[in-house]
């Protein structure tokens, strides 16, 4: 099936760097999304992005984080500078219409730990 | 804010018995429930959805049920096999966007 891809798998970074995760969606979906998961704990929405814009995002999707697609190419997310509760899973969604409207293919995760 | 419970963190189940998970919500306004399934190590997988027009939906071995009366919506595998032990997470979504999931269930499948 379709699928999503994530880079780098594993990221350790010392905090107060910034770091940038690459998400490669589904090559003709529309809606982004990125998501945190803390080990052990439930799945946090943190953003939607479509048409080069963020449509909705989470108190969890703070000021030092952003997002952008320049240009079709990976959707990324951007922390900076990162904080030591940033450490996570994030992964990345796609999918072809609005979420309540179509399947979202979630990639693998990045291992985010911020030392 | 808007809350997902998952009410069984952890469920053991033998081989070819049922298993039901039940989550409920918060928000009245909620209208699409997906279901994803996530196996060890790996990312979430979506298996089945249902929205808030309907009160039960089928697919294989997979039902769902809703009861928006009591903002309640239930997961059922019928006949188990150790294939669906996994972690199995709720969700709601109230708009387009924006989806709260639930902390999920272990489903452990025993021979």
């Amino acid at each position: 099936g379709p699928k999503v891809l994530q880079i780098p798998s594993h990221q350790i970074i010392d905090m107060g760097q910034m770091v940038t995760l690459n998400c490669d969606p589904v090559s003709n979906h529309l809606y982004f999304y990125w998501y945190k998961q803390i080990l052990g704990q439930q799945m946090e929405f943190l953003v939607n992005f479509y048409n080069g814009k963020v449509m909705e995002k989470s108190k969890l999707f703070k000021d030092q984080f952003s997002v952008e697609r320049p240009d079709g190419s990976y959707f990324t997310l951007k922390i900076q500078p990162t904080a030591l509760e940033d450490s996570a899973v994030y992964f990345c969604a796609s999918s072809l219409r609005k979420f309540n409207q179509d399947t979202q293919y979630f990639g693998p995760g990045t291992r985010l730990l911020v030392l | 804010g808007e809350k997902v419970e998952q009410h069984e963190s952890t469920l053991s189940v033998r081989e070819g018995d049922s298993a039901v998970i039940n989550c409920t919500y918060t928000d009245t306004a909620s209208s699409y429930f997906p279901w994803y399934k996530q196996e060890a190590g790996k990312s979430l997988h979506f298996v089945i959805d249902i929205r808030s027009n309907v009160d039960r939906k089928q697919s294989q071995r997979l039902i769902v049920l809703l009861d928006k009366k009591a903002k309640r919506f239930s997961l059922h595998i019928t006949a188990t096999q150790p294939e669906d032990s996994a972690i199995y997470f709720c969700a709601a979504s109230m708009g387009a966007y924006k989806v709260i999931f639930g902390k999920g269930t272990h489903l452990h499948v025993l021979p």
